[in-house]
């Protein structure tokens, strides 16, 4: 069955550096989404993408937040400055299609970002 | 905007019990319900969604069920197993491209 994949599985950064985070959707599939998990807490909405724009963002997804479609296969997050509290598990989806009244999204594995 | 509230956090049945996972959604727009299992060290992944146009739906063991008045929706797994034994969220989406996510619920079940 094909699926999400992310890397790296677990980044560690420095504060104030910037990290790309790497995810592969699923082929055939248009929509594509970043989420949050801070530890222990509730998956959190950052952003969707759609022919090669932003759709719809959360209040988190500030300035210092990026993401982008390189290629045909290929869609990143970008963190310009990292914070502390972007420490998190980031997740990539991505959907076939955008029905009304929404569409059934696939998750890859995340990755680990721990800020020092 | 939509708040997606779960509960119980914890949930702990015995093998071959049923559990069930209740949820209330705030935004009245919302028509989209999908349940997640999130194993640890993976993604979530969906079980099971259900749409505003049906007040019930199910899939060999677990089910799901909408109550639009009251803005609730619930999952139920029936004749529970080890493996069952993960993370639960549950989820709203009025349409857009935003999905809002319950705190989840740890499920464990004792064989």
């Amino acid at each position: 069955e094909p699926e999400v994949t992310q890397t790296p599985s677990h980044q560690v950064t420095q504060m104030g550096q910037e990290v790309i985070l790497r995810c592969v959707p699923i082929s055939n599939h248009l929509y594509f989404y970043w989420y949050r998990q801070i530890l222990g807490q509730k998956v959190e909405f950052l952003v969707s993408f759609y022919n090669n724009e932003i759709s719809e963002k959360s209040e988190i997804f500030d300035d210092q937040f990026s993401v982008e479609r390189p290629d045909g296969s290929n869609f990143t997050l970008k963190i310009r400055s990292t914070k502390l509290e972007d420490s998190a598990m980031y997740f990539c989806a991505s959907s076939e299609g955008h029905l009304i009244g929404g569409q059934p999204q696939h998750f890859g594995d995340g990755t680990r970002l721990s800020i020092l | 905007g939509e708040n997606v509230e779960q509960h119980p956090s914890t949930l702990s049945v015995q093998e071959g019990d049923s559990a069930v996972i209740k949820c209330t959604y705030s935004d009245s727009a919302s028509n989209y319900f999908p349940w997640y299992k999130q194993e640890l060290g993976k993604g979530p992944q969906l079980i099971i969604d259900i749409r505003s146009n049906v007040g019930e739906k199910k899939d060999q063991r677990i089910a799901v069920t909408l109550n639009k008045t009251a803005k609730h929706f619930s999952l139920h797994i029936t004749e529970t197993q080890p493996e069952d034994s993960a993370v639960y969220f549950c989820a709203g989406n009025t349409g857009g491209f935003k999905t809002i996510f319950g705190a989840g619920t740890r499920l464990f079940v004792k064989a």
